[in-house]
């Protein structure tokens, strides 16, 4: 049973193409999550959600835009993709602000 | 701003010694703490949580403890074994958004 899963695992594409990365939870949880780690293997949070509204939103680019259609659902769009955005992306979830867990990870990979 | 700061950035010891990860943060202000490992090309998996009002939290061979006022943690393993072989990561939440701020980890390697 996979309590935050997202796909793909791994995703290949070129300078300036728009792409996008779902995650869901079955955890039943309130607020979901997505970080950006980055090649020091640094994580940073970008969004959050609680009850499918924004609560979180960091200094990201605004080619990065988050969807929530339900609460066990957060996706991330991503348009004109640069060499920088390059990274290992994780979803995550809480109930409230209890204890997070993680995704498995996705490594975008831009060209 | 939060800052987490974890010490050392590297750790590698003989299977069998007890060791301790140190975590440090700039604001006190938390509301609670989670230690986490990361396996190579792997997503986290959550160790413990420490809510702000706690001392220390214990899970089987791991014990985290919380200082909030001098803003520390640490993280005490016991009779390391090979498969504790990881990064470990802490990170505190809180803030005017209690969003979770993450250290640099600490790259633990038990030899057999």
């Amino acid at each position: 049973d996979t309590a935050v899963s997202q796909t793909p695992k791994y995703l290949v594409t070129q300078m300036g193409n728009d792409k996008s990365i779902k995650c869901e939870q079955n955890l039943g949880h309130d607020t979901m999550y997505w970080y950006k780690q980055d090649s020091k293997k640094f994580l940073k949070i970008m969004f959050s959600y609680n009850n499918k509204e924004l609560i979180i939103n960091e200094t990201v680019p605004n080619r990065f835009s988050p969807k929530s259609p339900d609460k066990a659902h957060l996706n991330l769009h991503i348009n004109s993709l640069e060499l920088g955005d390059s990274a290992v992306y994780f979803c995550a979830s809480s109930q409230s602000r209890y204890e997070q867990y993680f995704g498995p990870g996705t490594r975008l990979t831009v060209t | 701003k939060q800052e987490v700061t974890q010490i050392p950035a590297a750790l590698s010891v003989p299977e069998g010694e007890n060791l301790v990860l140190n975590c440090s943060f700039t604001d006190s202000a938390i509301y609670n703490l989670q230690w986490f490992r990361q396996d190579p090309g792997k997503g986290l998996t959550s160790l413990l949580l420490i809510q702000s009002s706690q001392r220390e939290q214990t899970s089987g061979r791991l014990n985290a403890s919380l200082d909030k006022s001098s803003g520390r943690s640490t993280l005490y393993i016991a009779a390391s074994q090979p498969g504790d072989s990881a990064t470990y990561l802490c990170a505190v939440r809180g803030g005017s958004n209690y969003k979770l701020t993450f250290g640099k980890g600490t790259l633990l390697t038990v030899n057999p």
